[in-house]
């Protein structure tokens, strides 16, 4: 198991764009994470997954956000018509619901710039 | 709401000297604590955890004890090596609802010259 992978690693985009970002947990993990982390801050809870189900999402994800976990494997966060304060790092994570005080495993992360 | 509180940084410690990150947290019920860490250009890490009062985490070197009295999770280590230098995180879940996604602090940034 390679852990969880998160690709692309660095995306420029132009304001207004729209991008797509897409993580693979491990594979026996049935909770899949989306944070987001500026820089100088502490990683914030954007959304999270139970297998397909989408559970819960933080009013940080505004309407122009969204995830998608259609088989319960590997999930994509689509963020539409990007605005510059949408410039962060945005990292997933998985987990097995059972343990997750156990902690997550977390992805490398995926550096968003909108210019 | 839930929140984790950390000392702020940068702090600078010489190799060998003695780190202490403090932290303290706010929730409800009897959340799980833990320590994740950040090296330059890579993911977060989990460092350490403690899931119920009076725990001790402990992983590298690192250790921090759960203390409810006090709502606190200090870490602490005895002699800091230059391959320390990283950011810290302090974070918080409360497995026993179902809202038990992770709660992070700021971070605290840790370098160590020798």
């Amino acid at each position: 198991d390679t852990g969880v992978s998160q690709d692309p690693r660095h995306k420029i985009t132009k304001r207004g764009q729209n991008v797509t970002f897409r993580c693979d947990p491990i594979s026996e993990h049935n909770r899949l994470y989306w944070y987001r982390q500026t820089l100088g801050q502490g990683p914030e809870f954007l959304t999270y997954f139970q297998n397909e189900a989408q559970l819960e999402k933080s009013r940080l994800l505004s309407d122009r956000f969204s995830a998608e976990r259609p088989k319960g494997s590997f999930s994509t966060l689509e963020i539409q018509r990007t605005e510059q304060g949408d410039s962060a790092m945005y990292l997933c994570a998985s987990s097995l619901w059972e343990s997750t005080n156990y902690g997550y495993t977390f992805g490398s992360g995926t550096r968003l710039t909108v210019v | 709401g839930d929140s984790v509180t950390q000392m702020e940084g940068p702090v600078t410690l010489s190799e060998e000297a003695f780190l202490t990150i403090n932290c303290t947290y706010t929730a409800t019920g009897y959340p799980s604590l833990f320590w994740y860490v950040q090296y330059p250009g890579e993911g977060l890490q989990l460092l350490l955890k403690a899931t119920k009062a009076d725990d001790k985490g402990s992983n590298k070197g690192f250790e921090a004890t759960y203390r409810k009295e006090t709502t606190s999770f200090h870490l602490e280590k005895g002699s800091v090596q230059v391959s320390d230098s990283a950011v810290y995180f302090c974070a918080l879940s409360r497995p026993e609802t179902s809202y038990d996604k992770v709660i992070f602090g700021p971070g605290t940034s840790l370098s160590v010259i020798p």
